[in-house]
């Protein structure tokens, strides 16, 4: 069976300070992998999506960036962080078009 | 631009009633539309998801409908229980290539609802 894992759960970060949250998958190959924000009591934002190792593409300008060194990894960075930068993040892989969506447990960040 | 809007944002029932929440989008071209379930500082869990060419689906006291001509979703919960409070996110994926950067997924804003005993 395919599973998802995202850590750290929670992280408090200094403004200025790096970032990098990371998203693994198993159990499939080539998924598509998302990288989402939700601001408290928001909808979900995407901010990466990637179709295959090497292959980003970002939804919004943004302080942050997304890399996918191997097929089933998805790293979320940033070099500075902003306080505006604070929420919780998701990561998501689907296989296809008509397949289900599925999340990790998602990072709670703090910038303070 | 893709766009998925849901209503009510916020609704209270009490438990054992029924509850229905709606769904509108304008998301082209159309591949299917999930229904999440998201307690709170969790990841969303899928309930249901539908293609163009399915009407409604259920999972347990949970059932979803859909009509694609008039681009309109709901999901009904029946019997609500304790447990059902939560945040529930109406997600409509767009693109009709299996895989192509065309794969995304456009989310509602999300309904959450408090179930009282």
């Amino acid at each position: 069976s395919q599973t998802i894992h995202q850590w750290p759960a929670t992280l408090v970060q200094p403004v200025g300070s790096p970032l990098s949250l990371e998203c693994t998958v198993e159990g499939t190959s080539n998924p598509n992998l998302y990288w989402y924000r939700q601001a408290a009591g928001r909808g979900l934002q995407l901010l990466f999506y990637s179709v295959g190792i090497g292959q980003i593409s970002s939804e919004v300008p943004q302080n942050l960036s997304a890399s996918r060194p191997q097929d089933r990894q998805f790293i979320l960075s940033s070099k500075k962080l902003l306080l505006s930068d604070s929420g919780f993040y998701l990561c998501a892989w689907t296989w296809a078009v008509n397949t289900e969506a599925f999340f990790g447990q998602g990072t709670r960040l703090t910038v303070v | 631009k893709n766009q998925v809007e849901q209503s009510p944002q916020s609704l209270i029932i009490l438990e054992g009633k029924n509850c229905t929440l709606q769904c509108n989008y304008t998301v082209s071209p159309f591949s299917n539309l999930r229904w999440y379930k998201q307690d709170t500082g969790r990841g969303p869990v899928s309930l249901t998801i539908m293609t163009f060419s399915e009407n409604t689906k259920s999972n347990g006291r949970y059932t979803a409908t859909l009509d694609a001509d008039t681009k309109q979703s709901s999901l009904h919960i029946t019997a609500s229980q304790l447990s059902d409070s939560a945040s529930y996110i109406c997600v409509v994926s767009a693109g009709r290539e299996i895989k192509a950067a065309g794969n995304k997924l456009t989310f509602g804003g999300g309904t959450r609802v408090l179930v009282k005993p």
